[in-house]
């Protein structure tokens, strides 16, 4: 089966910092992996996905994440972080033999927080 | 930019009604998506409906809930008779393709309150 681990709750940068929102997933086959955003009162944006093509992805708003198979990881990373992007960071991962079809399996969430 | 919309944006009931949460995806889409998110945990699959029948669904998915389209822009999901434990905050999806690397398209969600 597969599972997300996203290992902060919370993350506090201050603006202009790099962000990083790391995640850690596991997965019996060849996983689709991705980062959702969620602003307040918003739906979920989908910031970027892997689908095993470039290791290294980009997304909107200047993010960006590096799937690292040996490391089972899929941390999310920004070099520049601002206020706009305070906000709960979901990481996701979809996988042939889930067992939950098309279903996506949610990691429990990071929220953001940029100090000015 | 196309966005797939839920209404009501916030629904209080008692235990033991029916409700029905409403979500118009996006035009072009075929499959569509029932999660729901309980406070503090993580947002979890509900269904998939493709062709106007469920294609899969979660365990959580028993037997008091159901999902229709009833029209041609709408898809709804029924909760036949609420219980506390169903209060969360429910998700809408819709993508175009069925293929695990297909996006799913959000809503912003249901926040439905079971008193």
């Amino acid at each position: 089966a597969q599972s997300v681990t996203q290992l902060d709750s919370h993350v506090s940068v201050s603006e202009g910092t790099p962000v990083l929102l790391r995640c850690n997933y596991s997965s019996s086959y060849s996983p689709s992996l991705f980062w959702y955003v969620q602003h307040p009162n918003k739906g979920l944006q989908l910031l970027l996905k892997y689908t095993s093509a470039a290791t290294l992805v980009k997304g909107i708003n200047g993010f960006e994440a590096e799937f690292k198979k040996s490391e089972t990881s899929f941390h999310l990373t920004k070099p520049s972080a601002h206020m706009s992007d305070a906000a709960e960071y979901f990481c996701v991962v979809s996988d042939l033999w889930g067992g939950g079809a098309d279903g996506l399996t949610f990691g429990k969430g990071t929220h953001l927080i940029i100090q000015p | 930019e196309p966005e797939v919309t839920q209404t009501p944006s916030h629904q209080v009931t008692q235990m033991g009604q029916e409700v029905i949460l409403r979500c118009v995806p996006i035009s072009n889409h075929l499959y569509f998506y029932w999660y729901r998110q309980i406070l503090g945990q993580k947002v979890e699959f509900l269904v998939s409906f493709y062709n106007n029948e469920i294609s899969e669904k979660s365990e959580i998915f028993d037997d008091q809930f159901s999902v229709e389209r009833p029209d041609g822009s709408n898809f709804t999901l029924k909760i036949r008779s609420t219980k506390l434990e169903d209060s969360a905050m429910y998700f809408c999806a819709s993508s175009e393709e069925g293929m695990i690397r297909s996006i799913q398209y959000f809503g912003a969600g249901t926040r439905l309150s079971v008193l």
